[in-house]
């Protein structure tokens, strides 16, 4: 069974950068898109971008100036990086595995996410 | 980016009830969407891809519908452990955007 575990600190201050880790376990993390969801309390998702096993990325236009996303394939590890961040980007941040199929698109397995606070 | 428009945003229904959840997509976006079910403090759990395919181990009074633009996600017979919020995902283009839920409650 594949599982998605993030890891990193719940807590930021304004204007640094954010970095969390993704760890997959009991599947392979080649021939996948891994991707970072974020959860505002309260709100809807937000979809912030992907990386590909081979290590090729597309992100969120409204995040792409501050996101880094990398992988490691060696340690079955991605992770995310966000610059700048202000309160506006306190959220629950998950991360994802997306297959891209033809015909099938989908998210169908998430970690179980983890709350970053931006605050001082 | 292409916008997805859910509809309602919230409703109360009882055990047994049909519920019917729509999406509407800004542009085509062909069959590829996707539902998800969220419970409080839990990560989102697919349950419709390509519009209309159950995914695996979903209980089969989940069923979805629809292509181009108009979509539904229908739950046949509401039972006590469906009451969650949905969300709708385009899956076509670059960025992927989600609806913005639809928040099932008891009645």
């Amino acid at each position: 069974q594949v599982q998605l575990q993030e890891s990193g600190p719940g807590l930021v201050k304004p204007s640094e950068t954010l970095s969390l880790t993704c760890t997959v376990s009991g599947g392979s993390i080649s021939n996948y898109y891994w991707s970072w969801i974020r959860q505002p309390p309260g709100k809807g998702l937000e979809w912030i971008g992907y990386i590909y096993y081979s290590g090729s990325t597309n992100y969120n236009p409204s995040l792409k100036s501050r996101v880094t996303i990398s992988v490691d394939t060696s340690k079955k590890q991605f992770s995310l990086k966000l610059s700048s961040v202000t309160a506006a980007d306190t959220a629950v941040y998950y991360c994802a595995r997306r297959v891209a199929a033809r015909p099938i698109y989908c998210f169908d397995y998430w970690g179980q996410g983890t709350l970053v606070t931006v605050s001082s | 980016a292409i916008q997805m428009t859910q509809s309602p945003s919230s409703l109360s229904a009882s055990v047994g009830d049909r519920v019917t959840i729509t999406c509407r997509a800004s542009q085509d976006i062909r069959n590829d969407l996707g539902w998800y079910q969220q419970k409080p403090g839990k990560a989102p759990k697919l349950l419709i891809y390509a519009a209309s395919s159950v995914q695996s181990g979903v209980p089969s009074r989940f069923s979805g519908s629809g292509s181009g633009t108009d979509f539904t996600l229908t739950i046949s017979s509401l039972q006590p452990e469906d009451f969650a919020t949905y969300y709708c995902l385009q899956d076509y283009n670059y960025p992927l955007t989600f609806g913005g839920g639809t928040k099932v409650e008891i009645k």
